[in-house]
């Protein structure tokens, strides 16, 4: 099962948004709605944003929205912040019945 | 609060053997699946299994399926990790984590056992 395509590396300026594409295929984020996002702080274990594609965890800032179209899932960070500098982690199911990451997006807060 | 401790890790040689396991309290631990996934110095994270919340249900990662298996005692709310015919590909930091429901949402993790693979 090969990772998920996600950028290297995004950045912005505090206030904006900004949006983490995830890319799969046909056999996992294209095939259901089982597309997570987390989010990990260096030196930390990581954080629940999204589950579902689209749904947050109670706790977990409105700031932060997910979505999906064919083979690719977003996350978008709105108002971004100091504190969101951080790795993030799409994963989806898979037609295999097992979970796939994608390989990291790195977020620089400018 | 919910707690999961990992433990387990160390160095070990190529083609041995090593168990980790994942201590959970501070809430029903049979109520739960329980994910490994593991994160290899300085890079992403991996899904590596999973295991029902009554240990009936059990699936593997390509890479680590016929070697690893995972196992849980609800009586003693620990899971564990027996990993065979380890190679260097094997070295990571390795986090167990709840998952509500069966979406991979995974709302606790621990703070991880470090693997080493080396002669």
């Amino acid at each position: 099962q090969s990772a998920l395509t996600q950028p290297a590396s995004v950045s912005g300026s505090p206030g904006q948004s900004i949006t983490i594409s995830c890319t799969g295929t046909s056999s996992d984020v294209g095939a259901y709605n089982y597309v997570s996002w987390y989010q990990q702080h260096p030196g930390k274990a990581p954080k629940v944003l999204i589950y579902e594609v689209n749904n947050r965890p109670s706790g977990v800032s409105n700031r932060f929205s997910g979505s999906k179209s064919g083979n690719t899932a977003s996350l978008t960070i709105s108002g971004l912040q100091a504190e969101d500098e951080a790795d993030y982690y799409c994963c989806s199911h898979t037609s295999s019945i097992t979970w796939v990451f994608g390989g990291g997006t790195k977020l620089t807060v400018l | 609060q919910v707690q999961l401790v990992e433990s387990g890790g160390g160095v070990v040689q190529p083609g041995r053997s090593l168990r980790l396991s994942c201590a959970a309290s501070g809430f029903t631990f049979s109520g739960y699946s329980i994910q490994w996934v593991r994160q290899a110095p300085g890079r992403g994270l991996e899904w590596v299994a999973v295991v029902s919340n009554d240990g009936t249900i059990k699936y593997y990662a390509d890479a680590v399926r016929g070697r690893f298996t995972i196992s849980r005692d609800n009586s003693k709310n620990t899971v564990s990790l027996q990993m065979n015919s380890l190679t260097a590909e094997d070295a990571a930091l390795y986090y167990c984590a709840r998952e509500v429901g069966t979406t991979f949402l995974l709302d606790y993790w621990g703070q991880g056992t470090l693997v080493t693979v080396s002669s």
